[in-house]
């Protein structure tokens, strides 16, 4: 399959602030996917990203495909305790390509 | 609605022992796929099959296979189960493979082999 790197690997943030995460790839992707996993389930999807310099917004999340095709990134905005959990991001050519995941801790 | 069921959820085996796994959705999806997930690694495809009657290999398909007999079904096997099998199981599916076709997932079954 084809390498994402995703980062930052963990994070822990205060109720409140906001949080950015991203993923770049060797190769071009057309499309952008970002799935949140609480624990216990499997992957759920929050944001889809179709087209090269898309900016979508679901709620409090924002994410954005980049130009080059090769990268996106995700802000959450106002973090909540809810927001724990591993996010990931997933490139699509058909078939997906995995990010290893952000792992999200909220301190109350 | 059920979307993607998968069964058990849990399971412990021995070495050496088979085992299948059960994917199910009823969406009507053509495509549907498995995948393991390892700590740190993400998810990885293992096979995956885009029509009843068909399967393809993905990235990591040594020791497992699979099987596509009816399209709402898609199931996972190991013929001989060997610790690096330990991991947690997730079956998706989409319409028709398509770049702009999310996948949908089950909760995932967590297999240990001892």
């Amino acid at each position: 399959g084809q390498q994402l790197n995703q980062s930052p690997q963990s994070m822990f943030i205060q109720e409140g602030e906001d949080v950015s995460m991203n993923c770049t790839s060797s190769s071009i992707f057309n499309t952008w996917l970002w799935y949140k996993q609480d624990p216990g389930e499997g992957p759920v999807l929050l944001i889809a990203l179709y087209k090269a310099g898309e900016l979508t917004s679901n709620g409090r999340l924002t994410a954005q495909f980049g130009i080059t095709r090769k990268d996106s990134f995700l802000n959450i905005s106002a973090s909540i305790p809810s927001d724990v959990g591993i996010y990931f991001c997933a490139g699509n050519d058909y078939k997906l390509s995995f990010g290893a995941g952000t792992t999200v801790t909220v301190r109350a | 609605n059920a979307g993607v069921t998968q069964t058990p959820k849990f399971r412990v085996l021995k070495t050496g022992q088979s085992m299948t796994l059960l994917c199910a959705q009823d969406m009507n999806h053509e495509y549907m796929y498995w995948y393991r997930q390892d700590p740190g690694m993400g998810l990885r495809l293992i096979h995956y099959s885009v029509g009843e009657g068909t399967t393809a290999k993905g990235e990591v398909p040594d020791g497992y296979n699979v099987s596509r007999l009816k399209k709402q079904n898609f199931l996972l096997g190991l013929e001989s189960a060997a610790p690096s099998q330990t991991s947690v199981y997730f079956c998706a599916s989409n319409h028709d493979g398509g770049s702009n076709q999310p996948q949908h997932f089950g909760d995932g079954t967590r297999l240990s082999i001892l």
